[in-house]
Parts: C-alpha cells; structure tokens; sequence
C-alpha cells in the first residue's frame, strides 16, 4: 500500500514483558516519527528519525524505551519491562522533503494493552 | 518557548451552525501551521495548512482556516457543521528555529468537536 503501515494493530502483554512495536513508512520519506497516544488525549512525541541524523529522542518517556531504524526505511520501538502505564495508542508517521515536507502522513497505530 | 495552545478541550455544535476550532501560537520566526483530524478509531488524517500566501486556506471536507498574524491565530472553521464532523481535532506549528531540515511539527493538546443532530 501507499501509506504507512503499523503492526500488530492490538497488542496484549503481561507486565514485565518486552514488546516491539514496528511501522514501515511511506517509500521515500526520509523523517520519521513515533508518538504516543492516551485515550481520547492528545500526542507525546517519542523520537524522531531525518535521513542519516542522530535521532532526536528527547520525547523518550525512560530507558526501557528505545528505537532503531534500519536501512533509513522501517522502524522498530521497544518497550522493555512494559509497564501498566505504558498502556496506550502508539502512532508513527513520516514525511517527505519534496511532498509538503512537514505534512506527516500517520499509521493506523498500535493499540498497546499491559495487562 | 514555542508553543501551541487549543483553549478549548471541547467544542459543541448543532448539526448545520458554523463551526470554529481554535488554536493560537507562539513561535519565533514566519509559523508553518496545520490541522488535522483523527475520526473515532482511525489514525490522523491531514485537513490543511498555511504556509504563506493567502491568509484564508481551504482543506478536506469544506474545512477553512484564517491564519492571522497579529492575533497568532490559525482558527478552523467550517460554515456548516456535519454530525459526521465530529472528531478529534488538532492543530500544529513547525518551529522554524529547528532549523529548515528539521521537519518536527509542535502539537496543540486537542479538541474534541461534537456535532448534535
């Protein structure tokens, strides 16, 4: 498809566990972003990747949070020892340099649940 | 600090009235600035932006918004509201002190648009 991608769309964990949340951008766009998402609430920024930058992970809320992004394309958040409250919508989107290079394009999400 | 403020958490209008969403900013230099919409269970969708030229800019849906500089206003409107309307709105600025290859956008906290039949 032409859009961005996110999977699993509904994941269940046990406290304690480690997950891995992955979203394949729109082809070609260099930024991208991953944001969470509480009920009904507004976005947290998590991290942002541009091209081949240091990503910017100012927004990561502690280091049981951490992401990577392979070969400029898809990209991979990782939660370790998931916590209740990191119960929550994770977003990604990217963006494009030549196509209105701030608009961002957002995935369906992933619907975290710490059980 | 740059910023971004939705005064408003929620916002309720009879199906058919006009409908504004506010937002006002606070940024250093010329504000790139964007709506968007999330509908109930569905991801963000793009609705407009401003960039420069006209001050009035026209989205999806019949949405417009006014950008207006002295007032640090870029409210979305929309003559006649849709029960199908209803959703989260949010408003966004890029800060232009991130520099021009930095494409982070800083993000309003939201509002919720009822829309009653």
């Amino acid at each position: 498809g032409a859009g961005v991608s996110q999977s699993p769309s509904n994941k269940v964990t046990e406290k304690g566990k480690d997950v891995e949340l992955r979203c394949d951008p729109i082809s070609g766009h260099t930024a991208l972003y991953w944001y969470r998402q509480s009920l009904g609430q507004g976005l947290e920024f998590l991290i942002y990747f541009q091209g081949n930058s240091a990503p910017d992970k100012s927004g990561l809320p502690s280091d049981r949070f951490s992401a990577e992004r392979t070969g400029g394309s898809v990209s991979t958040l990782t939660i370790q020892r998931t916590q209740q409250e990191d119960s929550a919508v994770y977003l990604c989107a990217s963006s494009n340099r030549l196509a209105g290079r701030y608009e961002q394009y957002f995935g369906p999400g992933t619907r975290l649940t710490v059980t | 600090a740059q910023s971004v403020a939705q005064p408003e958490d929620q916002v309720n209008v009879a199906e058919g009235n006009p409908l504004t969403v506010k937002c006002t900013y606070s940024v250093s230099g010329n504000p790139y600035l964007f709506w968007y919409v999330q509908y109930p269970n569905r991801g963000l969708q793009f609705l407009l932006k401003y960039i420069t030229g006209d001050n009035l800019v026209k989205g999806s849906y019949g949405f417009e918004a006014e950008f207006n500089k002295s007032q640090t206003s870029f409210h979305l409107k929309k003559p006649s509201a849709l029960v199908s309307d209803s959703a989260l709105y949010f408003c966004a600025v890029r800060d232009p002190s991130l520099g021009d290859s930095n494409y982070q956008l800083i993000w309003g906290a939201g509002t919720k648009l009822i829309i009653k039949p």
